[in-house]
C-alpha cells in the first residue's frame, strides 16, 4: 500500500475553518485517497474521498492538488463534536477496498 | 440512516475461553471485516470476508481466529483460546464494494 504522511496533532478554535494536510507522494494512477475518523471511544468513521478532483460533502471538504500527491481535508468550521483523529487513506479502486489506518492527525479544537 | 451494530459492548473473559464477537453489518452490504485497536494503538486489520469465504487476512489472523456468517444477517468472529494480548477493541464494518467502509461502534474485549 502506498503511503500516507500526516501531522501528529493540530488545534483548531472551535468555529474556525480547519485544513488537515496529508502527503501521499508515491500515489499509484488508481489510488483513492480516502478520509476517516475516529471520535473517542468510537469506531472509525468515513468522511470523505476523491480521485482527481475536489470533492464536498455536507461534512467536509477534500482538496486534491493537480499532482494527486498531496491533498488536504477542510472542515470550514470546525466544533468541539469534530475533535478526533482524522486518517488519510489511499485505497485501490476496485470491489475490495481495505483501509489501512496508520496513526493519522489528532484535531484538538478549542472552545 | 443504517448503521452497523456490534454486541456487546463490552465482553470480559478468562485467559484460554473461547469468546464470540457479533455483528450485523448494513443489510444491502456485500464485503465484511474486523479490525481490532489495542489501547493507545492503531486501528489493525485482522481480516475481510465476501461471498462466504475469507478473500484477505493480516498476520494477526492466526489459527486462533474464525469468521462465519452464519444466517445471512449476523457476522461474527471467533477467538478459541483467548490471551492476554487478545484485550483490544473489536471493529466490525461492512461495504458494498465500490463504497467506504462502515463501522460499528466495537466490542470491548478484556481478557484476564
Amino acid at each position: 500500500d502506498a503511503k500516507t504522511t500526516q501531522p501528529n496533532s493540530m488545534e483548531s478554535n472551535e468555529e474556525e475553518p480547519v485544513h488537515l494536510p496529508c502527503n501521499h507522494s508515491t500515489i499509484s494512477g488508481t489510488d483513492y485517497i480516502h478520509w476517516y475518523r475516529q471520535l473517542p471511544s468510537q469506531g472509525p468513521e468515513y468522511v470523505i474521498h476523491g480521485l482527481t478532483s475536489n470533492v464536498n460533502n455536507r461534512m467536509a471538504s477534500l482538496a486534491i492538488a493537480e499532482d494527486r500527491k498531496s491533498s488536504t481535508l477542510i472542515l470550514h468550521r470546525a466544533t468541539l463534536r469534530d475533535a478526533a483523529v482524522y486518517y488519510c487513506i489511499l485505497s485501490r479502486s476496485g470491489g475490495y477496498q481495505k483501509v489501512t489506518f496508520g496513526t493519522g492527525t489528532k484535531l484538538q479544537v478549542i472552545p | 440512516e443504517p448503521e452497523v451494530t456490534q454486541t456487546p459492548s463490552h465482553q470480559v473473559t478468562q485467559m484460554g475461553q473461547e469468546v464470540i464477537l457479533r455483528c450485523v453489518p448494513i443489510s444491502n452490504h456485500l464485503y465484511f471485516y474486523w479490525y481490532r485497536q489495542i489501547l493507545g494503538q492503531k486501528v489493525e486489520f485482522l481480516v475481510s470476508f465476501y461471498n462466504n469465504e475469507i478473500s484477505e487476512k493480516s498476520e494477526i489472523f492466526d489459527d486462533q481466529f474464525s469468521v462465519e456468517r452464519p444466517d445471512g444477517s449476523n457476522f461474527t468472529l471467533k477467538i478459541r483460546s483467548t490471551k492476554l494480548e487478545d484485550s483490544a477493541m473489536y471493529f466490525c464494518a461492512s461495504s458494498e464494494g465500490y463504497s467506504p467502509l462502515h463501522f460499528g461502534n466495537g466490542t470491548r474485549l478484556t481478557v484476564t
